[in-house]
């Protein structure tokens, strides 16, 4: 079993709408996490990071967590063409970040 | 620029030869971190530098890579006698001790014929 758990997509939204992202992790010593931004060829770009349960906002993003549920998910609210990349979940346990495979997400004018 | 740079941004190599990466991180940032990424996968954790430490090591580091930090500053990755299954790119990252968050470099990607 990965430690993150990402699925891969595609996801296709509509332009205007909500995105949901979704993630589950299975270290439950997993104390932070991340969501990165990668587009196609690019390195990953840091968009989100939350700490505590429930929910933290940051412009169209929110992030939201709930560790009894070993859940994290990421909403993008206005979704653009420029959302449309594959979305990184990551855990930081013991001074290291693990990874999921990402969610392509693709978003249609 | 001030965020993580690394050199070179490509390579090409035959199989067998020795390839060196080099990555300088955001000047005040003293973790310094490599990761590999093949095509469909994340970012996977290959070993991380707390100054010129190196703290940790994957299992995915054969001992054909080593990697350096020597002044605390900049680091090396190098691989030795290539293999087609080194193909990726990888990716260096630096953070502060202090915050958890890591911040990525461009990137080089290889390529073993």
């Amino acid at each position: 079993q990965k430690e993150v758990e990402q699925n891969s997509g595609p996801l296709s939204v509509p332009e205007g709408a909500i995105a949901s992202l979704n993630c589950t992790y299975s270290d439950r010593g997993s104390q932070s996490f991340f969501w990165y931004r990668q587009y196609s060829g690019k390195s990953p770009e840091l968009i989100m990071f939350i700490y505590s349960n429930g929910d933290k906002e940051d412009g169209r993003f929110t992030a939201q967590l709930n560790k009894a549920s070993q859940y994290v998910s990421l909403l993008i609210r206005d979704s653009q063409p420029s959302d449309s990349a594959t979305y990184l979940c990551a855990g930081y346990s013991a001074s290291k970040i693990i990874f999921g495979s990402g969610t392509r997400l693709s978003i249609r004018p | 620029d001030t965020g993580v740079s690394q050199d070179p941004r490509h390579k090409i190599t035959k199989r067998g030869q020795n390839v060196t990466f080099r990555c300088d991180p955001i000047s005040e940032h003293n973790r310094l971190y490599w990761y590999r990424q093949t095509l469909g996968q994340g970012p996977e954790f290959l070993t991380y530098f707390q100054n010129e430490a190196q703290l940790e090591k994957s299992r995915l580091l054969s001992d054909r890579f080593s990697a350096e930090r020597p002044k605390g500053s900049f680091s090396t990755l190098e691989i030795q006698r290539t293999e087609q299954g080194d193909s990726a790119m990888y990716l260096c990252a630096s953070s502060l001790i202090s915050e958890r968050a890591q911040y990525f470099g461009p990137g080089t990607r290889l390529l073993v014929l």
